[in-house]
């Protein structure tokens, strides 16, 4: 139990074009997703938090008009990244917590998504 | 501010042989802490957390922690190692004050078991 998958797993786009990537709770119901983008060889940095229903909140330093979070199911939340652009090449990662026959509130971490943008 | 350090990039060890995973802490408030794993190009895994309790905690694929107050650690340990244990371990602490859903992650250590 407790699975989070992403889609899609890796994608190209190209430069001023947007992009969306989905983040699903498969067999849990998740009350808060979380969004984190890791640069290579480096650490996981938590962009936003989002409830379902409601706005997300956004880190410091993190724009909200380029990052569109979408939390509109307790299954699932999306991420668009509008007008990429090449510094926005990176890894990224959706967590969701939740309530699951063998926890409650822990965060689950889908696969990843790598977003290339040329 | 909470904040976990994990002061090696590498660790290399033998097939067979003890490892170590080194993680400080700094915390304001209860220390809620974390081991994940995480393989090439993929998300990460849950190995073990540290909520309460007893300061030796057992977890996934025979990983363990020892949670160590006043040393301020939290060091993921395997007996014996094993080259599928080749990955990037994470160590993260919960913020237990102001948003309980933040979780603050260390640099990562690369592990290298050579067999």
């Amino acid at each position: 139990g407790a699975v989070v998958s992403q889609h899609p797993s890796w994608v190209i786009c190209k430069s001023g074009t947007s992009v969306k990537i989905e983040c699903r709770s498969l067999d849990f119901q998740a009350t808060t997703m979380f969004w984190y983008r890791q640069f290579p060889k480096q650490s996981l940095m938590l962009m936003a938090t989002s409830n379902e229903g409601s706005k997300a909140t956004y880190e410091q330093g993190v724009e909200k008009d380029k990052f569109l979070i979408n939390h509109a199911s307790l299954t699932l939340s999306t991420l668009t990244v509008t007008s990429a652009h090449p510094e926005d090449s990176s890894f990224y990662i959706c967590s969701a917590r939740g309530i699951t026959k063998t926890s409650s509130g822990e965060q689950y971490f889908g696969p990843g998504t790598r977003l290339t943008v040329t | 501010a909470q904040s976990v350090a994990q002061p090696e990039d590498q660790v290399n060890v033998a097939e067979g042989n003890p490892l170590t995973v080194k993680c400080t802490y700094s915390v304001s408030g209860n220390p809620y802490l974390f081991w994940y794993v995480q393989y090439p190009n993929r998300g990460l895994q849950f190995l073990l957390k540290y909520i309460t309790g007893d300061n030796l905690v057992k977890g996934s694929y025979g990983f363990e922690a020892e949670f160590n107050k006043s040393q301020t650690s939290f060091h993921l340990k395997k007996p014996s190692a094993l080259v599928s244990d080749s990955a990037l371990y994470f160590c993260a602490v919960r913020d237990s004050l102001y948003n309980f859903n933040k979780f603050y992650f260390g640099s990562g250590t690369k592990l290298n078991v050579k067999p």
